[in-house]
């Protein structure tokens, strides 16, 4: 069945740059998302990147998507301590709305 | 985009209850889902909740324990039933609207104790 893999932690100093990584395995994903948790809270949709793309940027976001390896990244420039959370990969087949999500990684901020 | 109001956000039961979840989205979304958090844990996929009809459930997860029901295209309730300690997770609902984005709920914190 598909599956999604994510590294479990990162940790990074205040100001710099964050990427954090994820592989899949499904060929048929039609988009691919990174969702934001914050400790307590729900799912925050960061962005998502249609699978024909390889870059989307939105501010101090860049998704880049290795369709061919089925790997894809986000990186958070001038990463800042109210960047700490647990960031979600998730990617949908061709066969309705489902998520299939990864482990997520813990990302701590350091100052 | 829409928002999905979940509730209760959180919940400590007595094993062998059963507590209802509902979703109320503030615009029709055409397919909604409802997730399970376990501590520490990725989402998992419980069921499709499908207007009208039975909810299509994902390998591992029946009807017996998780009633789902979905009366109109904004609205629709999960209950977790006969709880056990093991039900003790994050559960959360979902929508889309035909495009790519996938709307969450706040998520309900359930303890059974």
């Amino acid at each position: 069945g598909e599956d999604v893999e994510q590294s479990l932690f990162l940790s990074v100093r205040e100001g710099d740059s964050s990427v954090i990584n994820c592989t899949y395995t499904d060929s048929s994903s039609t988009y691919l998302y990174w969702y934001k948790q914050e400790p307590g809270a729900g799912l925050q949709l960061l962005t998502y990147i249609f699978s024909n793309m390889d870059m989307k940027q939105d501010q101090r976001l860049t998704v880049l998507l290795n369709k061919k390896d089925k790997h894809l990244s986000l990186r958070i420039a001038d990463t800042q301590t109210g960047d700490s959370a647990i960031y979600f990969c998730a990617e949908r087949g061709n066969q309705g709305g489902k998520l299939i999500f990864g482990q997520g990684t813990e990302l701590s901020v350091k100052p | 985009s829409a928002v999905i109001s979940q509730k209760p956000s959180r919940d400590i039961c007595q094993r062998g209850t059963s507590l209802t979840i509902q979703c109320q989205v503030d615009s029709q979304v055409t397919m909604m889902f409802w997730y399970r958090q376990q501590p520490g844990q990725s989402l998992t996929l419980i069921a499709t909740a499908n207007q009208g009809s039975e909810a299509t459930y994902e390998s591992g997860f029946v009807i017996d324990k998780f009633p789902i029901s979905r009366p109109n295209l904004t609205f629709s309730t999960l209950t977790v039933s006969n709880m056990s300690p093991e039900d003790s997770s994050i559960y959360l609902c979902s929508g889309t609207q035909g495009g790519p984005e996938a709307f969450f709920g706040q998520g309900t914190r359930l303890t059974v104790v």
